[in-house]
This record gives C-alpha cells, structure tokens and sequence, in this order.
C-alpha cells in the first residue's frame, strides 16, 4: 500500500524566515509525486507535478524537488500570504487515485 | 472556468436522514473523484468515474453511502441513513486525459455535520 509521511505536523515561521518541508514516500512505481495547498475552508489547490528523481519546479517563492524516497517544498522568505496546510500526495503507475500525507501546517508571522 | 463547483457547501442533519451531496466537474473533464477529509484520517478516496463509469469505490466505508454519475457534468454522493461518524469534509475533485491529466482539481467541499 502507498505511503505518505509528511513532516513537520506544523511550522511557524517569521515573515523573510526560509525553510522546508518534507514528503517522504513509498510507492510501487512512482507515476507522480503532487504537492497542493489548503487554505482553511477551502479545496486543496494544486501546485506543482513531480515525475522522476532530481526533478524541480517553482513558483513564486515555493521550490518543490524530488528524489527516490522523499521530496522537499523549500520556502524562501516566506510571507503571511504563505500560511496555509500543505498537502503532498503520490500517484502509482498502477492506480489513478492519489495517495494524501496528513499535511504540514505552515503559519507565518510579520 | 467555474471550477469544480459542489453544493451545498453546508449541511446539517440528524442521525438516521438521507443526505445527498452534489458535483458538477470542470467541463470537459472525463475523471470525477469523492473524498473525504477529517482531522483522524486526512484525506481519503471514496470512489472515482472515468466517462461516467465507477472504477474504484474500494474506500467507501460502508453501504449506507453510494455515488453515481449520470452524466459528464453531475454527480452525487449520497449517505443513507446517516450517522455522527459521517461527519467530515466532502469534497468532490475533477480531471482529464490530456496533457497534465494526471492533475486533480479541487471543488470547495461540503461540510457535512450529522447530529
């Protein structure tokens, strides 16, 4: 069965304070590796595809990289407007549905 | 585009009534998926269709909830009777075989609150 460990449950940060959260995976085939963001109240919000190891993607301040057991989603000098759960999930080759880690919390101060 | 749209975004009810929750897919979007999302279990797959047909309902929990899509444009899941456990965030999410296909998109869910 694929599995999804995110970490930290949660991370407070100061406004400009850059850092990472981490999605560790096991997966018989990875197909794809997804990072979404949840706002309170709100539908996950798709951000980013990873296919394969040593992949990288970014958005505004947000990076997300992949290798074989784990990806990263590296905020560099976050902003209040960052503070929301983040949601990794993977894709097996074999099923369509995506597997969900339980999320990390981020909560950025001014 | 509307997006993934649900309704209601809320419902209340009482232990042992019908609920019914709804799903109207981006258009054009052949994949239709249910999940469900509480504090205990995060978030789960209850069923998804592919052109309207259910491919996977390995995680919905009992028979007392059923989902059908009569078109490519509607879907509803509904819960009979239903229970406190039934609690939850349900949220409906959509996507199609092209390029990125692989990609969900998210409705805003429904906040289901069974008393």
């Amino acid at each position: 069965e694929d599995q999804v460990t995110q970490s930290p449950e949660a991370l407070r940060l100061q406004e400009g304070e850059s850092s990472s959260l981490n999605c560790s995976y096991t997966v018989s085939g990875l197909r794809g590796l997804f990072w979404y963001r949840q706002d309170p109240g709100k539908g996950p919000e798709f951000l980013f595809t990873l296919y394969s190891a040593g992949e990288e993607k970014e958005k505004e301040r947000l990076k997300a990289t992949l290798t074989k057991k784990e990806s990263f989603l590296h905020i560099t000098a976050p902003k209040p407007e960052d503070s929301a759960t983040y949601l990794c999930a993977v894709q097996a080759l074999v099923a369509y549905k995506l597997s969900f880690g339980a999320g990390t919390t981020v909560t950025v101060r001014a | 585009d509307a997006g993934v749209i649900q309704s209601p975004r809320h419902e209340v009810t009482e232990m042992g009534q019908e609920v019914t929750l709804r799903c109207k897919p981006i258009s054009g979007h052949d994949y239709l998926f249910w999940y469900r999302q509480t504090m205990m279990r995060g978030l789960e797959l209850l069923i998804y269709f592919n052109n309207n047909v259910p491919i996977d309902d390995s995680g919905m929990p009992e028979d007392r909830f059923s989902a059908k899509m009569p078109n490519a444009s509607f879907s509803t899941l509904k819960i009979q009777p239903s229970e406190p456990r039934d609690s939850a965030v349900y949220f409906c999410a959509s996507s199609f075989r092209g390029p990125g296909w692989e990609t969900q998109y998210f409705g805003p869910g429904t906040r289901l609150l069974v008393l």
